[in-house]
Order: structure tokens, then C-alpha cells, then sequence
């Protein structure tokens, strides 16, 4: 059985950094990209980026990847099977659900998922 | 503002079907036939439901089914049931990035 299972919620202020994960297993980690969508509070879906394991081919939606900074950064470790996305500089509008997702490939669509991380950024 | 457009709610009674529409662009479903739809219920993370326009992955049950035509893609839900009540999201890949609909949000009547 695939699962996706990601880290729990986190509180942090403004400015402050974070990593949260999402453990793989079910399945081979390193042959199958891995997505991270973010939910804002009652808002829809948004395409974050991906990551293959296997070469850690990674890539940006436009909207999350600055001219000259990417705001979020993801990375994978093949070795314990788990992606992660980290902020270097949180701010409160980063405050939102995020989950992670496998994809077959960078086009396809987001079969499993992981059941959310709540990140709460506030002064 | 999201890239594909839905309809804000749908509604209908048990028993009936409806059709939740997608519409995006030449440069997305337009140009793909790699249109998915998601089912979101409160608190929860998003189920796959539908992927290339018209396939439903294994355990979704045949109520559901998707097409498209030019650049609208469609959800339909035929014998609607109340736990069929939930947010739906389209999404399309576009090139060079993955885009989502605004969502829908489908209340059983």
C-alpha cells in the first residue's frame, strides 16, 4: 500500500526557517516524482513544485520561484525515502496547509497523497 | 486568480447527476489530454478521481467520469449520493507548469 506520511503542524514567527517532510513507503521512492501542493485557509490548490528522488531532478511552479530567489526549496533523500520543503525566511503569508503527492512524471497527475502539513506563521 | 475556471457550486439531489465544467486554454487543456479532478472532503487531503481527461484509477466508482471538449473539460457524477458531497478541483498541465482550478464546491441536496 502506498503511503505519503508528512510531519506535523508547526507554529513559527516571521522570519524564522523550517524543513517539514514526507515520508514515502509503499512503493519505489526514487522511480516516482514526488509534488508539493500548498491550500491556503479556504482557499483552492496550488502546484509548488517537484522532485524525482532518483536524480533529484527538481523543478518550480513560476509562481513560487522568484526572478532572482526561489522562496521555497525541495529536496529528497533517497536513502529514508523522504522529501522535504523548507523556508529560509518564513513570512505570515506562507501560513497554509501543504501536502505532498507522487506523480508517475513531471506532466501527470497527483495519484497519492500525504494527509497535510499546517504551517502557522504569526507574530 | 486560478488559471482554470469552475463554477463556484454546483448542486443537486440524490439520485440525479451532475456536471462540473473546467475551462482553460489553448496552452492547457486545450493542448493536453492530461486534465485530472480531485475530490476534497473538510479536513481532508484531495483523492484523485479522474486522470487523462476520461480514466478513473482503480476503486473510484463508475458515477464518475470526465471529457473534454476544445478547451472545457468536464466532471460528471451520476447517481449522486451524500457522500458525494465535497470540494472537486481540476487541474491541467500547461507546458511548463501544473495548473488547478478554482474549485467547486457540490452540495448534495
Amino acid at each position: 500500500e502506498v503511503q505519503l506520511v508528512q510531519s506535523g503542524a508547526e507554529v513559527k514567527k516571521p522570519g524564522e526557517s523550517l524543513k517539514i517532510s514526507c515520508k514515502g513507503s509503499g512503493y519505489s521512492f526514487p522511480g516516482y516524482w514526488i509534488a508539493w501542493v500548498r491550500q491556503m485557509p479556504g482557499k483552492g490548490l496550488e502546484w509548488m513544485g517537484i522532485i524525482y528522488p532518483g536524480d533529484s531532478d527538481t523543478r518550480y511552479s513560476p509562481s513560487f520561484q522568484g526572478q532572482v530567489t526561489i522562496s521555497v526549496t525541495i529536496s529528497a533523500d533517497k536513502s529514508i525515502t523522504t522529501a522535504y520543503l523548507q523556508w529560509s525566511s518564513l513570512k505570515a503569508s506562507d501560513t497554509a496547509m501543504y501536502y505532498c503527492a507522487t506523480r508517475r512524471g513531471p506532466t501527470t497527475e497527483f495519484d497519492y497523497w500525504g494527509q497535510g502539513t499546517l504551517v502557522t506563521v504569526s507574530s | 486568480q486560478s488559471a482554470l475556471t469552475q463554477p463556484a457550486s454546483v448542486s443537486g439531489s440524490p439520485g440525479q447527476s451532475i456536471t462540473i465544467s473546467c475551462t482553460g486554454t489553448s496552452s492547457d487543456v486545450g493542448s493536453y489530454n492530461l486534465v485530472s479532478w480531485y475530490q476534497q472532503h473538510p479536513g481532508k487531503a484531495p483523492k484523485l478521481m479522474i486522470y487523462e481527461v476520461t480514466k478513473r484509477p482503480s476503486g473510484v466508482s463508475n458515477r464518475f467520469s470526465g471529457s473534454k471538449s476544445g478547451n472545457t473539460a468536464s466532471l460528471t457524477i451520476s447517481g449522486l449520493q451524500a457522500e458525494d458531497e465535497a470540494d472537486y478541483y481540476c487541474c491541467s498541465y500547461a507546458g511548463t507548469t501544473t495548473d488547478f482550478g478554482g474549485g467547486t464546491k457540490l452540495t448534495v441536496l
